[in-house]
């Protein structure tokens, strides 16, 4: 069973920082790792899914890499505006697995203010 | 375009009183179909999921149960709710395996 941990647990910064967001896994036989966005009180928003083939992926300010020998993914965000605020998730599925089960940390909280 | 749809958005229940969670989607045929539950202070749990229709495996012993009457719906449900039910239920669904799964606004279930 994967263990998913994320670092920090939150930050507070001014706009126009870059961020970076932390990602950790106890598993690293995966085949996928997946970044969510979570508005207060809403659902998940898929935001980048990165294969175990690759070793990043990239969305508009959004950047996320996969170092799957050391169990480690980052998010980076250039460029941060108060709308990025929200918390945010990564997942993983079990060993091996393509199902879908995924494993997910407790989360960054992120505050951008202008 | 596909589409995932939840409700109720918010239901406040007591205690031994049964549930029902309905979740469809649109757009899509035959996708995987999962049941997620945040509760506070902890992160988000696999609860049940699907790869077809009569096809429901459970993650964690618990209260709940779930079904899957038609290809894009998965319904959650509880005959009596417990108090440690409270949370904020999501369902998702992803086109195939080792695809993006995709969320449901969710619904925030209390228990009084």
């Amino acid at each position: 069973k994967q263990e998913v941990t994320q670092i920090p647990a939150a930050l507070s910064v001014p706009e126009g920082e870059n961020l970076v967001l932390n990602c950790s896994f106890t598993d690293s036989a995966i085949y996928n790792l997946q970044w969510f966005r979570q508005d207060p009180g809403k659902g998940l928003t898929s935001l980048l899914l990165i294969q175990s083939s690759q070793r990043e992926q990239t969305s508009g300010r959004l950047n996320a890499s996969l170092d799957k020998s050391s169990g480690r993914s980052t998010l980076y965000i250039a460029a941060s505006q108060p709308g990025d605020s929200a918390t945010y998730l990564c997942a993983v599925p079990d060993r091996g697995s393509t199902l879908g089960r995924l494993y997910f940390g407790r989360g960054t909280q992120l505050t951008v203010w202008p | 375009s596909q589409t995932i749809h939840q409700w109720p958005a918010t239901l406040v229940q007591p205690v031994g009183s049964p549930l029902s969670l309905e979740c469809t989607v649109e757009g899509t045929s035959n996708p995987n179909l999962y049941w997620y539950r945040q509760a506070a202070g902890r992160g988000l749990q696999l609860l049940f999921y699907s790869v077809g229709i009569g096809q429901i495996s459970s993650e964690v012993p618990q209260n709940l149960s779930a079904s899957r009457p038609q290809d894009r719906q998965f319904i959650l449900s509880s005959k009596k709710l417990l108090l440690s039910d409270s949370g904020f239920y999501l369902c998702a669904w992803s086109a195939l395996d080792n695809q993006p799964q995709h969320f449901g606004d969710g619904t925030r279930l209390s228990i009084l």
